[in-house]
């Protein structure tokens, strides 16, 4: 078990630019989660995927964000033209997505994003 | 919406004190998470709870479900250095956490 990776760990970008974030999840987990995180914030979801199937996504999830699990496993997270308002830590976590333990995310070490 | 209460917000301690932190709730959950975050990393989940009334340990860490499923409370035994960091609760909604607003623990010299 070699945890949740995520990359790259820091992103710096002008703003207007596109930007593209990797989660590579536990191997076993199903469920893969996106949430961002601002400082002095707990952390605000923002879509999941049950395997490759993209299941929800929150209203702060604009069109200008997309997420991806082509094959069940790794997933990308992509801001088109970015704004300074998307500066924060995105986060990525994992769970099994059954059984009694289906609440239980693992998260990654997250990727920082700071637009100029 | 649904919101989690946390308190304290921070709490200045003297190491090898113990430290009490809870979390609240006006709805019923079936679920209770612990996490601890340090900076510029993602959170790590320490205890997680599925009972009223379950209390369970992971070290110098205990975590209880209140019995009414609408609070729960971590407690940290003797504490050291690497304990400082934001400690958060949550709980389930569905197919996300949702999150309380986190508990700054700062260790004096």
């Amino acid at each position: 078990d070699t945890g949740v990776s995520q990359n790259p760990r820091h992103k710096i970008t002008k703003r207007g630019q596109n930007v593209t974030f990797r989660c590579d999840p536990i191997s076993e987990h199903n469920r893969l989660y996106w949430y961002r995180q601002t400082l002095g914030q707990g952390p605000e979801f923002l879509t999941y995927f049950q395997n490759e199937a993209q299941l929800e996504k929150s209203r702060l999830l604009s069109d200008r964000f997309s997420a991806e699990r082509p094959k069940g496993s790794f997933s990308t997270l992509e801001i088109q033209r970015t704004e300074q308002g998307d500066s924060a830590m995105y986060l990525c976590a994992s769970s099994l997505g059954i059984g009694g333990r289906l609440y239980e995310q693992y998260f990654g070490p997250g990727t920082r994003l700071t637009v100029t | 919406g649904q919101q989690l209460n946390q308190s304290p917000q921070s709490m200045f301690i003297q190491e090898g004190e113990d430290v009490s932190m809870n979390c609240t709730s006006s709805s019923i959950f079936n679920t209770w998470l612990w996490y601890k975050q340090d900076p510029g990393e993602g959170p790590v989940l320490l205890i997680a709870l599925y009972k009223a009334g379950e209390l369970t340990s992971n070290g110098r860490l205990t975590a209880q479900f209140g019995i009414t499923r609408k609070d729960s409370f971590l407690n940290i035994s003797a504490s050291i250095p690497s304990d400082v960091g934001i400690y958060f609760c949550a709980t389930d909604s569905n197919y996300q956490l949702i999150w309380g607003a986190g508990t700054k623990l700062i260790i004096k010299p």
